[in-house]
């Protein structure tokens, strides 16, 4: 299995432009996270899926963000328009659903960079 | 609202030794709590965890504690080598299976 992919690994954009970022779980897995990772807080929980549907989107900064889940193996965290202070490094990670304790598989992250 | 602390960004210590990191979280609620490993340009992957009814888990070099009364657990490494370096996050996880991490730690293993 090739693992949880992110595309692109990097992004660099202009403030005001649309950014997608695209993430393909690990067959098999029924979960999605989305993280954000920047020096000041680490690691924040932005949104998580569960079976394709969303269970938790209290860390979405505003509305800006959105997430989707169009199939069970894709998702796509959208920032409409961006700003300079959403540069950061995007994570996703997928899990098997198989019961509570579930180790959590993370992509390589997409970094973006907005100017 | 940072439910899980990491409050040492940083962590230098000599191979051989022991590293101690430490993490502490203020939700009563979780009952799951993991470590997780980054190196650069690369997403976490998992290290080792522990369930709140236990207050050890030992795997290989890695053991982690729990403190359940303080709200802390801790990762311990013994021997350190230089392949540990890298940043460490502690995470937790409650009955609605989310998870949550702290800030992380960078653990530096020098030669």
């Amino acid at each position: 299995d090739a693992g949880v992919i992110q595309s692109p690994r990097h992004e660099v954009t202009e403030m005001g432009q649309e950014v997608t970022l695209r993430c393909k779980l690990i067959s098999g897995h029924n979960s999605l996270f989305w993280y954000r990772q920047t020096m000041m807080r680490g690691l924040e929980l932005l949104i998580y899926f569960n079976n394709n549907v969303p269970i938790d989107d209290s860390g979405m900064p505003e509305d800006r963000f959105s997430a989707k889940m169009p199939n069970a193996s894709f998702s796509t965290l959208k920032i409409q328009p961006s700003e300079p202070r959403d540069s950061a490094v995007y994570f996703c990670a997928s899990t098997q659903d198989s019961g509570r304790y579930n180790e959590q598989f993370f992509g390589p992250g997409t970094r973006l960079t907005v100017l | 609202d940072q439910q899980v602390k990491q409050n040492s960004p940083s962590l230098s210590v000599q191979e051989g030794r022991i590293s101690i990191l430490n993490c502490d979280y203020t939700n009563s609620m979780f009952d799951y709590f993991l470590w997780y490993k980054k190196y650069p340009a690369e997403g976490p992957t998992f290290l080792i965890s522990i369930s709140s009814i236990k207050d050890k888990n030992e795997d290989g070099r890695f053991t982690v504690f729990l403190n359940k009364s303080a709200k802390h657990l801790s990762l311990h490494i013994v021997p350190s080598q230089p392949g540990d370096s890298a940043v460490y996050f502690c995470a937790a996880s409650g009955l609605n299976n989310d998870m949550r991490f702290g800030a992380g730690t960078r653990l530096t293993v020098k030669p």
